[in-house]
């Protein structure tokens, strides 16, 4: 079985302060992982994603995630937030089942 | 443009009464879910389907029912047994072991 734990729910920074979400997940065997991102009232839109190859990937708009096996984490990260970014992110997992589960979501507040 | 399409938006049901979701995609994807959505619980699977004809009871199928005639569509219809369905409600779809894409949610309240 597959989980994922996201450890905030909700992360209040300045604009311009760096940032850090946290997601921890479980798994008997190889994973995916991914971040995305939701506005109110919409869908989820993939941010970034780590299939294979090397353990940090990035997003267009600044966002790194480093995938960590020995720790089982995906954490992520912004050096500079902007108020833009205020949205709910959810950690998600996809492992030997192909059915992604996902965290129950950290909403990033951001004040100017 | 590919993508995936939710209809409606908005949706009120009354006491009693089945509504159906529309949930369809033209990306060529074999799998696709249903998920609810509640404040402060992330995203819980309500049915997936990973081939066509064929679907599979999630963590809370209690109250939904759902069907797969077509490779594109994916309706979810909400019964009068499900005592709680105001929520908001995301479908998605996805290659096997790919990205799940998804649709822009249906906002479904009980009046």
């Amino acid at each position: 079985a597959q989980s994922v734990t996201q450890l905030d729910s909700q992360v209040p920074v300045f604009e311009e302060a760096p940032v850090e979400l946290r997601c921890n997940y479980s798994s008997s065997v190889s994973v995916y992982l991914f971040w995305y991102v939701q506005y109110p009232n919409q869908g989820l839109q993939l941010l970034l994603k780590y299939l294979s190859g090397s353990t940090l990937v990035e997003s267009i708009n600044g966002f790194e995630a480093e995938f960590n096996k020995s720790q089982t984490s995906f954490h992520l990260r912004k050096p500079s937030v902007h108020i833009s970014d205020t949205a709910e992110y959810f950690c998600a997992v996809l492992s030997g089942s192909y059915i992604p589960t996902f965290g129950r979501g950290t909403s990033l507040i951001v004040h100017p | 443009d590919g993508g995936i399409t939710q209809s409606p938006k908005y949706l009120f049901r009354k006491e009693g009464q089945n509504v159906t979701l529309s949930c369809e995609q033209n990306l060529n994807h074999d799998a696709m879910y249903w998920y609810r959505q509640d404040p402060g619980q992330g995203l819980r699977l309500i049915y997936y389907s990973q081939i066509v004809n064929d679907f599979q009871k999630g963590d809370i199928a209690e109250g939904y029912s759902v069907s797969r005639e077509k490779k594109e569509s994916f309706p979810l219809t909400v019964t009068s047994a499900q005592k709680n369905p105001t929520a908001f409600y995301l479908c998605a779809s996805s290659m096997k072991s790919g990205v799940a894409f998804f649709g822009q949610g249906t906002r479904l309240t009980v009046v």
